[in-house]
């Protein structure tokens, strides 16, 4: 079964410094992977995926992620958080014949001034 | 790409009722899901939602307490059946669209709160 691990519950970034969020996986194909954006009474909204190739993708609001088959890890950077940035993050990973999607427990990113 | 409307987007509900959510979809898609967000919590996914036929639930979750329909390609409703407070959470549909490029589309959600 596959599952996602984000081992950070809550990280704190001060505005304009740089931002990882973490995330590993189990799953024993190829995954098909995510991570999401969850602000404050609103839906989730999708960030960056990866499918296959180039192994560093890019998405929105300046996101970039990168998968590392060899250490399970599909981790998120930005390398200037904005204000706005602040948020709940969830990765999450979908098996290719199903697209059911399990997510991690979440990140909450909060940024201070 | 798919735009999702879900109704209600938030209610308060007594203890014992049921409440059912609306899913519409602005476009053809193949697979529909439900999942709910608890307080403070992640996702998980409650069912399948399959066209003309049961839903297909997750460990869990049962068809008693948590009926779907989806009679077309665009429609999906979630009933939440009997309600306690443990029941209140965000509910989401999500979907695939007909043209699949591997990204699930989520609704805004449907906020309950159970008294």
């Amino acid at each position: 079964a596959q599952s996602v691990t984000q081992p950070d519950i809550h990280i704190t970034v001060s505005e304009g410094a740089s931002l990882e969020l973490r995330c590993n996986y189990s799953y024993g194909a190829t995954p098909y992977l995510f991570w999401y954006v969850q602000s404050p009474g609103q839906g989730l909204q999708l960030l960056l995926k990866y499918f296959s190739g180039d192994t560093l993708v890019q998405g929105i609001k300046g996101f970039e992620a990168e998968f590392k088959r060899s250490q399970s890890s599909f981790n998120l950077r930005k390398p200037s958080v904005h204000w706005s940035d602040a948020a709940e993050y969830f990765c999450a990973v979908v098996s290719s014949n199903d697209y059911k999607l399990s997510f991690g427990a979440g990140t909450t990113v909060t940024v201070r001034a | 790409s798919a735009v999702i409307s879900q109704k209600p987007s938030r209610d308060i509900c007594q203890r014992g009722t049921s409440l059912t959510i609306q899913c519409q979809v602005d476009s053809q898609v193949t697979m529909m899901f439900w999942y709910r967000q608890q307080p403070g919590q992640s996702l998980t996914l409650i069912a399948t939602a399959n066209q003309g036929s049961e839903a297909t639930y997750e460990s869990g979750f049962v068809i008693d307490k948590f009926p779907i329909s989806r009679p077309n390609l665009t429609f999906s409703t979630l009933t939440v059946s009997n309600m306690s407070p443990e029941d209140s959470s965000i509910y989401l549909c999500s979907v695939v669209p007909l043209q699949n490029t591997g990204e699930l589309f989520f609704g805004e959600g449907s906020r309950l709160t159970v008294l």
